[in-house]
């Protein structure tokens, strides 16, 4: 099956700065891949997401890259401010037959110090 | 238009008692799916349902775990002789059927087994 690694697990970075989380996945069937920010005690927020026909996207202070002969894509997020402190979750769906089931990475815990 | 909603936010079980736990999608989403996360882990998949038919449950343990999502009502998975281990939060996330990728997620129902 599909399998999502992501790093850094920890992020901390001065208010202000750029900040980047990188995934890995190994199912080249794969072709949409979601980012999901989750606060404390909050369920996961789709904030942005990319599909394989696309190589980037942006959204405001948010953009993904997505290299699909690497099997690897980005967020970055500039201009960071505290209000995104969060878990940053990765996730690939698509692979097996057009499972729309996503498999997630493990998680990037973003501190964003004022 | 609401979100996802998930009751209760916070349950507390004792061990060998019966956990259900209930999710209503987004108004027009035909699709459900139940996740559950461990402290500093990323979100598992556990079941995915449409309107009275489980699609897939490969997630799902095979013993004292179950889900529906009737004709009429919220989406319920249900723990039966719960444990300890059991203890965890579990999202459940909706998709229209348009875009099955696309998932919003609840705000999740902390369950504590004591």
């Amino acid at each position: 099956g599909e399998n999502v690694e992501q790093h850094p697990s920890t992020l901390s970075v001065q208010e202000g700065d750029s900040a980047v989380i990188k995934c890995t996945y190994s199912d080249s069937a794969s072709n949409y891949f979601p980012w999901y920010k989750q606060e404390l005690g909050k369920g996961p927020q789709l904030i942005i997401d990319i599909r394989s026909n696309v190589g980037e996207k942006k959204d405001q202070r948010i953009a993904v890259t997505l290299n699909k002969t690497a099997k690897h894509f980005s967020l970055h997020i500039t201009e960071t401010q505290p209000e995104d402190s969060a878990v940053y979750f990765c996730a690939a769906s698509g692979a097996a037959g057009g499972s729309y089931i996503p498999t997630f990475g493990r998680g990037t815990s973003l501190i964003v110090h004022p | 238009n609401a979100g996802v909603m998930q009751n209760p936010r916070h349950l507390v079980r004792r061990r060998g008692q019966e956990a259900r736990l209930r999710c209503s999608p987004m108004k027009g989403h035909s699709h459900v799916y139940w996740y559950r996360q461990l402290p500093e882990e990323g979100l598992k998949f556990m079941v995915y349902l449409q309107k009275e038919n489980i699609i897939d449950e490969s997630g799902m343990p095979k013993e004292r775990f179950s889900a529906e999502f009737p004709k009429e009502g919220p989406s319920i998975l249900r723990i039966q002789q719960v444990v300890r281990g059991d203890s965890a939060a579990y999202f459940c996330a909706s998709s229209p059927a348009t875009t099955q990728e696309t998932q919003y997620f609840g705000p999740g129902t902390r369950l504590l087994v004591l």
